[in-house]
């Protein structure tokens, strides 16, 4: 079946650039999503890249995805303290009926 | 006016216990689901429902039933509740075959349920 796979934790020092990396095995993905969820809420979603791009900006963030590899980053320039949370990618794909299958989350904090 | 609402945020009852979580939307959508997060923080579909289509994951055990009274709305019920199932429960709804335009789903804050 699908599988989505993220470090668990990544610790940056504020100001600094933050990159979270998820690997995905699915080969029919159509879109991949990047979900923000600080503690004690739901998901938020912040950014989503469709299958036939490699890279997608938003402001601070920025999305690659290396599609033979099947690897998606989220890079978050000048990172704050308001970024600490878990940062989840997904994605969804033809054979999961367009359901979103998520990674583990990677835990991000940012130190001042 | 939230857009995807669950009731109640907090859910505390005794093993063997029937119990039912909210879930409604008011974005007009068509497809609605259900996830359980636990306490590693692991997110796993349970159910995606529309107007036409139940699709359940076949670990979710059958003690667990979506029932949905309309388009807006998607109910979890769980029978004979056990320890097991304390976790985060979160509902999501989305426009299905416009995952492009929709941004993917939208989710709502979640109902911690604890089994004791």
């Amino acid at each position: 079946g699908e599988d989505v796979e993220q470090s668990l934790f990544l610790s940056v020092r504020e100001g600094d650039s933050s990159v979270i990396n998820c690997t995905y095995t699915d080969s029919s993905s159509t879109y991949l999503y990047w979900y923000k969820q600080e503690p004690g809420a739901g998901l938020q979603l912040l950014t989503y890249i469709f299958s036939n791009m490699d890279m997608k900006q938003d402001q601070r963030l920025t999305v690659l995805l290396n599609k033979k590899d099947k690897h998606l980053s989220l890079r978050i320039a000048d990172t704050q303290t308001g970024d600490s949370a878990i940062y989840f990618c997904a994605e969804a794909s033809y054979n999961a009926g367009n359901m979103l299958t998520f990674g583990g989350g990677t835990r991000l904090m940012v130190k001042p | 006016d939230t857009a995807v609402s669950q009731t109640p945020k907090y859910l505390v009852t005794q093993m063997g216990n029937d119990k039912s979580i909210k879930c409604e939307q008011n974005l007009g959508h068509d497809t609605m689901y259900w996830y359980k997060q636990d306490s590693k923080k692991f997110l796993k579909i349970m159910f995606s429902y529309n107007n036409k289509e139940l699709i359940i994951n076949e670990t979710v055990p059958n003690r667990f039933s979506p029932k949905s009274p309309d388009k807006a709305h998607l109910n979890l019920h769980i029978n004979s509740l056990e320890l097991g199932d304390s976790a985060v429960y979160f509902c999501a709804s989305s426009l299905a075959g416009q995952l492009r335009d929709s941004g993917g789903y939208t989710f709502g804050s979640g109902t911690r349920l604890t089994v004791v």
